[in-house]
């Protein structure tokens, strides 16, 4: 089975400090994704990256940078957190360059900026 | 701007019944398509997927495709008040990447 792991369940942050969400899955894959889910705006993708070092804006990258040093492990980073970025942060990997492979998700991160 | 659109919802059932599932999407290339199920409070988990025109079956679970239309279904037959939860279709709509709809809430009825 898929494995894909996110450190922390439940973040509390102040607005301004920097936060990191870190992401970790098992299967090798080669794609990894950030989603924030909103009440009535569904899932959006944030940032993904198909490579090591590699990256690629989703929908809605603003305020958000994302960091791949290890094929294993991607990290979203905000850089001065505010409060319209409280979201459920979700992390998701899928497999090679082909428009078949299914996303797995990590079990996500409930983010609140105060 | 890729879309892919779905009834909010609540789709109410009683249990033992069909729930019929629906959606659409508006890019016409898009070739693969996918239904996650969502437990409130979790991450969603793949149910699915279907990349050919017709109907795909797994369990009580039947997806059905529409390329012409533009259109995807899923069909829960036997529904149990377990199979209550928000259900996303999701539509490839770039390299590698998934485009989600707003989901389908689903209340199974005992």
């Amino acid at each position: 089975d898929v494995k894909v792991t996110q450190s922390s369940r439940y973040l509390v942050k102040r607005t301004g400090e920097k936060v990191f969400l870190e992401c970790v899955q098992d299967m090798d894959h080669e794609n990894m994704f950030w989603y924030r889910q909103d009440p009535g705006l569904g899932l959006r993708l944030i940032y993904f990256s198909y490579d090591v070092k590699m990256k690629e804006k989703g929908d809605i990258p603003e305020g958000y940078s994302v960091s791949r040093e290890k094929k294993e492990r991607f990290s979203l980073i905000l850089e001065s957190a505010s409060t319209n970025q409280t979201s459920m942060y979700l992390c998701a990997s899928s497999f090679g360059r082909s428009d078949n492979s299914p996303l797995h998700f990590g079990n996500g991160t409930r983010l609140t900026v105060t | 701007q890729k879309e892919v659109e779905q009834n909010s919802g609540p789709l109410s059932v009683p249990e033992g019944a069909i729930a019929s599932l629906n959606c659409t999407y508006s890019d016409r290339g898009s070739q693969s398509f996918f239904w996650y199920r969502q437990y409130s409070g979790k991450s969603p988990e793949l149910i699915m997927f279907i990349y050919s025109n017709g109907d795909k079956e797994d369990g009580r679970f039947t997806a059905q495709l529409n390329k012409a239309s533009q259109y995807v279904s899923l069909l829960i037959r036997d529904s149990q008040p377990s199979d209550s939860a928000t259900y996303l279709c999701a539509v490839h709509t770039g390299y590698s990447t998934l485009t989600f709809g707003k989901g389908t809430m689903l209340l199974v009825s005992p």
